[in-house]
């Protein structure tokens, strides 16, 4: 079945730009999550949502980032005036509601956008 | 001080052998624990989750010591397509997973 997409898979972008990265969960999947992998570290939480509300944003570094969720589903992850330090891989993940029943959390992740900064 | 930590290797292991390494955590909240790999440019994927009696997945086993909150990962007879990152990932209350930056194995032939 389809996994976890997410577009564009590049995104190469001026500092100072806005960018959005958007991410397709898997289908009946009501749990998503944004995490950030730079080069030669672990992926880095920035946000989970539980359907349309984020749930937990306490990984998000700053208010230049900002994720939207609308319809439950496809979510957005919207960076304003982009650094130099922003380049990184943005992963997406979900997660099934049978699977947090059991208190047993796997995520699914998507490919990534590698996201580079001039 | 990162919240989980791990040694990032390489570990350069034969083909054949056994490999064991490890990842310490600072969060003693944490609740549930797991090992992720990751191939080169690719995104992470569940290896296993870790229980406290400890547990085993083929070659795989892991083993988890909440008293000295340390992980631990041992892999046998290991074959060319274990090389990967291996992530240790921690859970406290929410859903939110912690990563460490990951260990590097590299079998060689």
């Amino acid at each position: 079945g389809a996994g976890v997409s997410q577009t564009p898979s590049n995104k190469v972008t001026e500092k100072g730009k806005y960018v959005e990265l958007r991410c397709d969960p898997i289908s009946g999947h009501t749990a998503l999550y944004w995490y950030r992998q730079s080069l030669g570290q672990g992926p880095e939480f920035l946000i989970y949502f539980q359907g349309t509300g984020a749930a937990d944003d306490s990984g998000l570094p700053n208010d230049r980032f900002f994720a939207v969720r609308p319809e439950g589903s496809v979510s957005t992850l919207k960076i304003q005036r982009t650094e130099r330090g922003d380049s990184a891989v943005y992963l997406c993940a979900s997660s099934s509601p049978r699977g947090q029943q059991k208190g047993y959390n796997e995520q699914f992740f998507g490919p990534g956008t590698r996201l580079t900064v001039l | 001080r990162k919240e989980v930590e791990q040694d990032p290797g390489p570990f350069n292991v034969p083909e054949g052998a056994t490999v064991a390494f490890n990842c310490t955590y600072s969060n003693s909240a944490s609740q549930s624990f797991f090992w992720y790999r990751q191939d080169c440019r690719k995104e992470p994927k569940l290896l296993m989750s870790v229980y406290s009696s400890g547990n085993e997945d083929g070659r795989f086993t892991a083993q988890l010591n909440r008293a000295s909150q340390y992980i631990s990962l041992l892999i046998r007879d290991s074959k060319l397509s274990d090389s990967a990152t291996y992530l240790c990932v921690v859970k406290a209350a929410g859903n939110k997973l912690t990563f460490g930056g990951g260990t590097r194995v590299l079998v060689k032939p």
